[in-house]
């Protein structure tokens, strides 16, 4: 059974202070990782998609890399419209579709 | 391009009634899938249509359905409601099967509160 485990829950973060989120992942077979942002109230907003290990994807103050167990999503100098949860998720190669296995969240709030 | 719409975007609902949720996908988009959201369960998907057939199942029960129509438009329907099917209903579309094509894109959502 695929599974995705997300830490921490929730990260507090001074403005320009940077930090990283961790996503864990357990997949029979890796197809993709994707990072999603959601607001509160509102449906994820896709952020990255990374395929296989060693690659790295950037936007902004964003920065998601991969690894065979895990991936980060790297903040630097966030700032509070950042505030956000982070979702992390997983395709598996052996699913027909676009199914997506979510993880719990990052909860991330950023102050001024 | 317009987005992922959902409709309604909150509903109100008494244990026992049955409820039906609609999502159009983006333009040009033929995979639709369906997720729950909750407090205690995180996101968890319920299933997935591609060109009017469902293509994945999640682990629920039978009370919870689905379909997509010819134009990918698509519909759940939740009969016999259970106050914990109290969730947010999310919708996402995405171009296809393939692995270019597999990025999911999320509607904003119903909230669907059972009393």
């Amino acid at each position: 059974e695929d599974q995705v485990t997300q830490s921490p829950e929730a990260l507090r973060l001074q403005e320009g202070e940077s930090s990283s989120l961790n996503c864990s992942y357990t997949v029979s077979g890796l197809r993709g990782l994707f990072w999603y942002r959601q607001d509160p109230g509102k449906g994820p907003e896709f952020l990255f998609t990374l395929y296989s290990a060693g690659e790295e994807k950037e936007k902004e103050r964003l920065k998601a890399t991969l690894t065979k167990k895990e991936s980060f999503l790297h903040i630097t100098a966030p700032k509070p419209e950042d505030s956000a949860t982070y979702l992390c998720a997983v395709q598996a190669l052996n699913n027909a579709g676009n199914m997506l296995t979510f993880g719990g969240g990052t909860r991330l709030m950023v102050k001024p | 391009k317009a987005g992922v719409t959902q409709t309604p975007r909150y509903l109100i609902k008494t244990r026992g009634q049955q409820v039906t949720l609609s999502c159009s996908p983006i333009s040009g988009h033929r995979s639709v899938s369906w997720y729950q959201q909750t407090p205690g369960q995180g996101l968890q998907f319920l299933f997935e249509y591609f060109s009017e057939t469902q293509r994945n199942k999640g682990n629920f029960p039978g009370r919870f359905s689905g379909r997509q129509f010819s134009n990918s438009r698509s519909e759940m329907n939740v009969s016999t409601l259970e106050l914990g099917d109290s969730a947010l209903y999310l919708c996402a579309s995405s171009l296809g099967p393939g692995l270019a094509e597999g990025v999911q894109y999320f509607g904003p959502g119903t909230r669907l509160t059972v009393l």
